[in-house]
């Protein structure tokens, strides 16, 4: 059964600070894997989508990295601003369309 | 283009009661995935459509139902409300049919339910 694990549970970080959030699976045969963002009492929007065959993915300042073989991934946020406030969710999906999902890292950003 | 829309938003239910949850997804998809997201927790796997029959079922009871009609839309019904069924229920779509895995999933903004 495939277990997502997201460290920390919590960060809290000045503006303009560089950042990872960490992401760990137990089973390495995935299709992909997605991090998503989560607004206070919202859905879910897709950020970054790593194919099991990439190593990473960048969209702005979100660098996304995958290493299938060891079960990891990470999610960069470069100059993080207070905007960027928000649960961070990470999620595999093992084929068919299903995601397993961690239980998200919250990060806050102070001004 | 329209993305992925649920309803109602939030609804307060009693103990027993049955609800009934919508959601049209994204246009060109032919997929719906529904999960429930307690708070402080990830989304779990509840049920998927495709072809308007369920596809792969995640763990939950039988009290958990669903439909998926011809233009896609799908339905999700929960019996028997229980305290611990509060949640937001998401529904997610994407494109099975497009042959492979790995396209991107699409979320709604849920559907708040209380229980009461």
């Amino acid at each position: 059964k495939q277990e997502v694990t997201q460290i920390p549970a919590a960060l809290s970080v000045p503006e303009g600070e560089n950042l990872v959030l960490n992401c760990s699976f137990t089973d390495s045969a995935i299709y992909n894997l997605q991090w998503f963002r989560q607004d206070p009492g919202k859905g879910l929007t897709s950020l970054l989508l790593i194919q099991s065959s990439q190593r990473e993915q960048t969209s702005g300042r979100l660098n996304a990295s995958l290493d299938k073989s060891s079960g990891r991934s990470t999610l960069y946020i470069a100059a993080s601003q207070p905007g960027d406030s928000a649960t961070y969710l990470c999620a595999v999906e093992g084929g068919s369309e299903k995601l397993v999902f961690g239980k998200g890292t919250k990060l806050t950003v102070n001004p | 283009d329209a993305g992925v829309t649920q309803s109602p938003t939030h609804l307060i239910k009693t103990r027993g009661q049955q609800v009934t949850l919508r959601c049209s997804p994204k246009s060109g998809h032919d997929t719906v995935s529904w999960y429930q997201q307690a708070l402080g927790q990830g989304p779990q796997f509840i049920f998927q459509y495709y072809e308007e029959e369920e596809r792969q079922r995640g763990n939950f009871p039988d009290r958990f139902s669903g439909h998926q009609f011809p233009n896609y839309s799908s339905e999700l019904n929960v019996n028997a409300l229980l305290l611990g069924d509060s949640a937001l229920y998401l529904c997610a779509s994407s494109l099975l049919s497009g042959g492979t895995a790995g396209n991107t999933i699409y979320f709604g903004e849920g559907s708040w339910l209380t229980v009461v």
